[in-house]
């Protein structure tokens, strides 16, 4: 079956460059999350998108920004990195929402490393 | 707001014998509960979750979760653990309104298992 799929798996960025995390959806799931996990942290929910809106915010720095697509992808824009944001970022799908028989499916992250 | 807390950060337990990770939550709203197990260098995989309905929850992997109420607990168990079930567990919690909120974790708990 399809999974969440998440490019690039790994990821070395300077300070102050920007880099961009992708998210494709498993087929027909129209609800995207995206979390941060630092290490030996808990993953922290930054953003959601439903019907390509944005559906909830949690603790995204302002120089981070995100969007959904037609084709329900999405993608995580981080500009001006802090070595701060070095961590692993999932993604995770679901069908509308986590409600009654919904299951959030998560992908396999991007590391990010900011050197 | 939502909180959850994982009692212990590190749980060591001999093959074959029984473990119980505690999760406690709290919540303003009538919420869902899940466990997600992360092996090393890998992306969340959903254990088991409550939504509503009985209490005692049976997941994958042969653990199971009880929720309960009064105590606002959602321990998970395994009566007989493998060397294979070494990995961090989060405990989460989501608002049982539905939509695209993020859910809020637990810091983990490290389950290693000793032969």
């Amino acid at each position: 079956a399809a999974g969440v799929i998440q490019s690039p798996r790994h990821l070395i960025k300077e300070k102050r460059e920007t880099a961009t995390l992708k998210c494709y959806p498993i087929p027909r799931h129209d609800t995207v999350y995206w979390y941060q996990q630092g290490p030996g942290q808990d993953p922290q929910f930054l953003i959601s998108f439903y019907e390509k809106m944005q559906s909830d915010k949690g603790s995204i720095p302002d120089r981070f920004s995100a969007q959904q697509f037609s084709d329900y992808h999405s993608e995580l824009n981080m500009s001006s990195l802090e070595l701060g944001d070095s961590a692993l970022y999932f993604c995770a799908s679901s069908r509308s929402g986590w409600g009654s028989n919904t299951e959030a499916f998560f992908g396999q992250g991007t590391r990010l490393t900011v050197v | 707001a939502q909180s959850v807390t994982q009692l212990d950060s590190q749980v060591p337990v001999f093959e074959e014998a029984p473990v119980e990770l505690r999760c406690n939550y709290s919540s303003s709203v009538s919420v869902y509960l899940f466990w997600y197990v992360q092996y090393p260098n890998q992306g969340l995989q959903l254990l088991l979750k409550y939504l509503s309905g009985s209490t005692l929850v049976k997941g994958i992997n042969g653990f199971e979760a009880e929720f309960n109420k009064s105590q606002t607990s959602f321990h998970l168990r395994k009566p007989s653990v493998h060397i294979s079930d070494t990995a961090e567990y989060f405990c989460a919690v989501g608002d049982s309104g539905g939509g695209a909120d993020g859910l809020t974790f637990g810091k983990g708990t490290h389950l290693i298992i000793q032969p």
